[in-house]
């Protein structure tokens, strides 16, 4: 079946720090991969999606590139502002089809001034 | 139209209690989503509908629950003899039905369920 693996959190960084959160997946097929935001009290936003093999994705200096070979979609940001701290959720489609999203257990960033 | 409204915001019941909650998309979006999320957990999906039409059902949802769409525009998700293993987020997501759905797949803040 479809799986996607995250790294656990949480993860805290110092403003302005490097940020990777891995993500993996196991899935049929060739799926749509993205990654999703949750601020605190708000709902599940869309951060930054790549459709197929070799695709990057980029948003609010985010950024995940879709690897095939290696069945990842890391997001990468080069330095983080207090602002990023959120929960952030690596999904796939299973079938394009945008009807069913496979979420892994997310990640907690923490970034202190 | 500000975006996907669920209604309550939170929920605590007692056990064997039936809940209903409600979520209203946003109003030309064709598709409507419920998904369930625990605590420490990525929400799983649960049902979805294409207008009135509830195309696909999660085996996570048991005949306890039942969701329905009955003209096409808000949705209720309703839990019968809720368990304590009930508790959680209770997220509505709605999409366009053309074009990339995935780009206009936008969550409500959910609905916090408490069965004690």
């Amino acid at each position: 079946g479809n799986s996607v693996t995250q790294m656990e959190g949480p993860v805290t960084l110092s403003e302005e720090a490097f940020l990777t959160i891995n993500c993996t997946y196991t899935a049929t097929g060739y799926p749509s991969l993205f990654w999703y935001v949750q601020y605190p009290g708000e709902g599940l936003q869309l951060l930054l999606k790549a459709t197929k093999a070799d695709d990057k994705g980029s948003n609010k200096g985010f950024e995940a590139t879709y690897r095939k070979e290696t069945t990842s979609f890391h997001l990468e940001k080069g330095s983080v502002q207090v602002s990023d701290s959120a929960v952030y959720f690596c999904a796939l489609d299973r079938n394009n089809a945008g009807n069913m999203l496979t979420f892994g257990g997310g990640t907690r960033l923490m970034v202190k001034p | 139209d500000t975006g996907v409204s669920q209604n309550p915001r939170h929920k605590i019941t007692k056990r064997g209690q039936n809940v209903t909650f409600r979520c209203d998309p946003i109003s030309e979006h064709n598709r409507l989503y419920w998904y369930r999320q625990t605590l420490g957990q990525g929400p799983e999906f649960l049902t979805y509908f294409q207008n009135e039409a509830q195309l696909e059902k999660s085996r996570l949802l048991s005949d306890r629950f039942s969701a329905e769409r009955p003209k096409g525009s808000f949705s209720t998700l309703e839990i019968q003899r809720t368990e304590q293993g009930d508790s959680a987020m209770y997220l509505c997501a709605s999409s366009p039905l053309d074009g990339d759905a995935n780009y206009g797949y936008t969550f409500g803040s959910g609905t916090r369920l408490t069965v004690v």
